[in-house]
């Protein structure tokens, strides 16, 4: 069964531009999460979609977005990059009644210069 | 709000000797409870959990861990430690009504010596 697959794993970009990063979760998962890494803060919760629908939002700029399509693929966006937008991107999936068993990808390490 | 808090940043064993990593929370509602490992230049792996139950929980690759609801705590041990279990290491809370959103601890890295 093949695991959590995210892309791309390693990405440079300048201020202000945008950035998409894809997630494709486990086969059967329909839950996803994102979450962000970064040496400062950790990791964060960013936001979770279940069944193309935002199930929970953490506490992030409206600059963060997701979406999730009918396959369960999920995409986050990020506008108008800072600095501190650096870090490492996190998606998990999970099953449909799970209480919190998060399988991770390895990620995608953004770095904003 | 829910917290968790791991004490000690960097916790350094020999080879063999026990292994005790700290995690204390703050939930007001009963907390689903996580231990997770990361590799360098990985994602995260789920060591073990707890959710309701038995209050002593066992994971993979011989770690443990015993949630302790009147110290807050939920500390991960392993009796002997191996040069493999070097990584770092997260503990996570979160609740019943919002299972998939983790509050991770800061982490804590783990060295194993000769």
């Amino acid at each position: 069964k093949a695991g959590v697959t995210q892309t791309p794993r390693y990405l440079i970009k300048t201020r202000g531009q945008q950035v998409t990063l894809s997630c494709s979760p486990i086969s059967g998962h329909r839950s996803v999460s994102w979450y962000q890494q970064t040496p400062g803060q950790g990791l964060q919760f960013l936001f979770e979609y279940f069944s193309e629908t935002q199930r929970n939002k953490g506490n992030f700029p409206g600059r963060f977005s997701g979406r999730q399509f009918s396959n369960s693929r999920s995409e986050m966006n990020v506008s108008t990059l800072e600095l501190g937008d650096s870090a490492l991107y996190l998606c998990a999936s999970s099953s449909q009644g799970s209480t919190g068993e998060l399988f991770f990808g390895e990620g995608s390490r953004l770095t904003v210069l | 709000a829910q917290s968790v808090t791991q004490l000690g940043s960097h916790v350094s064993v020999s080879e063999g000797a026990l292994v005790l990593l700290r995690c204390n929370y703050s939930s007001s509602v009963p907390p689903y409870l996580f231990w997770y490992v990361q590799y360098p230049n990985q994602g995260l792996q789920l060591l073990l959990k707890y959710t309701t139950g038995a209050t002593l929980v066992k994971g993979i690759n011989g770690f443990e861990a015993e949630f302790k609801k009147s110290e807050t705590s939920f500390h991960l041990t392993k009796p002997s430690a191996h040069m493999s279990d070097a990584a770092e290491y997260f503990c996570a809370v979160s609740d019943a009504g919002t299972a998939s959103k983790l509050t991770f601890g800061t982490g804590t890295r783990l060295q194993v010596t000769l």
